[in-house]
């Protein structure tokens, strides 16, 4: 199976900064990557697929980038919104995994 | 509007079995994969189980396995998890997932677009 490491676990930052989240895969899983948002009471979120492809709806303050076993979700000039857990997950095979999250938490 | 409506969770005895049950609308459930994915407390996000939109195809993690059983009913458009032999690991919330996502022109299988609101599941004696 392949393994998903995502950095760091948590992250502090003030709205208008821009924050960037790692994902690395343990084995190359090309470009099937996607990034999730978790908020308290709402349903998870998909913000982007495909590495680097922003769902429809997704705000263009965020981006992903990598291919093969690095990936990164960046985002710009936060906002009060933005403050939630992120996942990445992989599904390069037919048994998909998870990253174990990051924590983007108001300084 | 796409939605996922999980029921059937609760407080459950080890050894014992659950059957959890998602109702699906807003879209055509018999063209998409399905899955179901958990989260214990505290804890991330784990994929569970997949089936494919016709139901040939299954998959599931490691530790689940000969103990746990996704299907679907394309005619209710309701996906289903029948879990035996529960183990206190298994406590978590699960969330039903739609498993593909279509953007107009491709599937994107194992991109999921929409999930449920989640079902909570403990297992304790």
């Amino acid at each position: 199976d392949v393994q998903m490491t995502q950095s760091p676990s948590y992250l502090a930052a003030s709205p208008g900064e821009s924050v960037s989240i790692s994902c690395k895969a343990s084995k190359s899983i090309s470009n099937n990557l996607a990034w999730y948002q978790e908020k308290p009471g709402k349903a998870n979120k998909l913000l982007i697929h495909s590495g680097s492809t922003l769902q429809s709806g997704t705000p263009s303050r965020f981006s992903g980038s990598g291919s093969g076993t690095d990936f990164t979700l960046t985002i710009r000039s936060l906002e009060s919104e933005d403050f939630a857990v992120y996942y990445c997950q992989q599904y390069n095979e037919s048994t998909w995994t998870f990253g174990g999250g990051t924590k983007l938490e108001l300084k | 509007e796409v939605q996922l409506v999980e029921s059937g969770g609760g407080l459950v005895q080890p050894g014992r079995s659950m059957k959890l049950s998602c109702a699906a609308s807003g879209f055509t459930f018999s063209n998409y994969g399905m899955a179901w994915v958990r989260q214990a407390p505290t804890k991330g996000l784990e994929w569970v189980a997949t089936i494919s939109y016709d139901g040939s195809s299954t998959y599931y993690r490691d530790s689940v396995k000969g103990r746990f059983t996704i299907s679907r009913d394309n005619a209710k458009s309701t996906l289903y998890l029948q879990m035996n032999s529960l183990r206190s690991e298994d406590t978590a919330t699960y969330y039903c997932t739609r498993g593909d996502y279509y953007d107009g022109t491709h599937y994107y299988a194992g991109v999921m677009d929409a999930w449920g609101q989640g079902a909570s599941v403990t297992v304790s004696s």
